[in-house]
């Protein structure tokens, strides 16, 4: 139990355009999404909390205009990256929270801005 | 906040050798360390975790450790395989926020 995908597994696209990564949580409902960013050979760093229905917690240094994240459900989130230029280019990885603390991680998703 | 600390940065060993990777936590609220495991090109996948109301637990080859009183956390993997060659994040939680602090992160290579 506890799966997580994540959708699209990898992104290219032109600079300017949005991008939209989805997250869903396969087997549990996730009261608590996380989305983190991963630069190569790097740990989590971690962009937003979101609780379903309500507005997204952003950490320091993270734009929330540039970074649209929607938990329109207890299994679906959405990060939509706005406006992508070169150095957006990352690892986006998200995880549901099953409670007690517990955070299941998706696949990740590989986004590259040309 | 809390910061996590991990050693080493490196690790590599032989196969069929133990392997210990420890963390320090800096908040006394910590009460839930998750170790996770990430492949090249994948998301980080829950190997074993702890609480704070245990000292050890153990599943098949792998172990963790804790002590609250010098808030530090070990994970312990023996019998090493090339396919247990990936890093290895520990990480630290309190109740409040759900939220997670990650350590840097150990990079495990196992030499057949």
């Amino acid at each position: 139990g506890a799966v997580v995908s994540q959708h699209p597994s990898r992104v290219i696209c032109k600079s300017g355009t949005s991008v939209k990564i989805e997250c869903r949580s396969l087997d549990f409902q996730a009261t608590t999404m996380f989305w983190y960013r991963q630069f190569p050979k790097q740990s989590l760093m971690l962009m937003a909390t979101s609780n379903e229905g309500s507005k997204a917690t952003y950490e320091q240094g993270v734009e929330k205009d540039k970074f649209l994240i929607n938990h329109a459900s207890l299994t679906l989130s959405t990060l939509t990256v706005t406006s992508a230029h070169p150095e957006d280019s990352s690892f986006y990885i998200c995880s549901g929270g099953r409670g007690r603390n517990e955070q299941f991680f998706g696949p990740g998703t590989r986004l590259t801005v040309l | 906040g809390e910061n996590v600390e991990q050693h080493p940065s490196t690790l590599s060993v032989q196969e069929g050798d133990s392997a210990v990777i420890k963390c320090t936590y800096s908040d006394s609220a910590s009460n839930y360390f998750p170790w996770y495991k990430q492949e090249l090109g994948k998301g980080p996948q829950l190997i074993i975790d702890i609480r704070s109301n245990v000292g050890e637990k153990k599943d098949q080859r792998i172990a963790v450790t804790l002590n609250k009183t010098a808030k530090h956390f070990s994970l312990h993997i023996t019998e090493t395989q090339p396919e247990d060659s990936a890093v290895y994040f520990c990480a630290a939680s309190h109740n409040a926020g759900n939220m997670l602090t990650f350590g840097g992160g150990t990079r495990l290579m196992v030499k057949p």
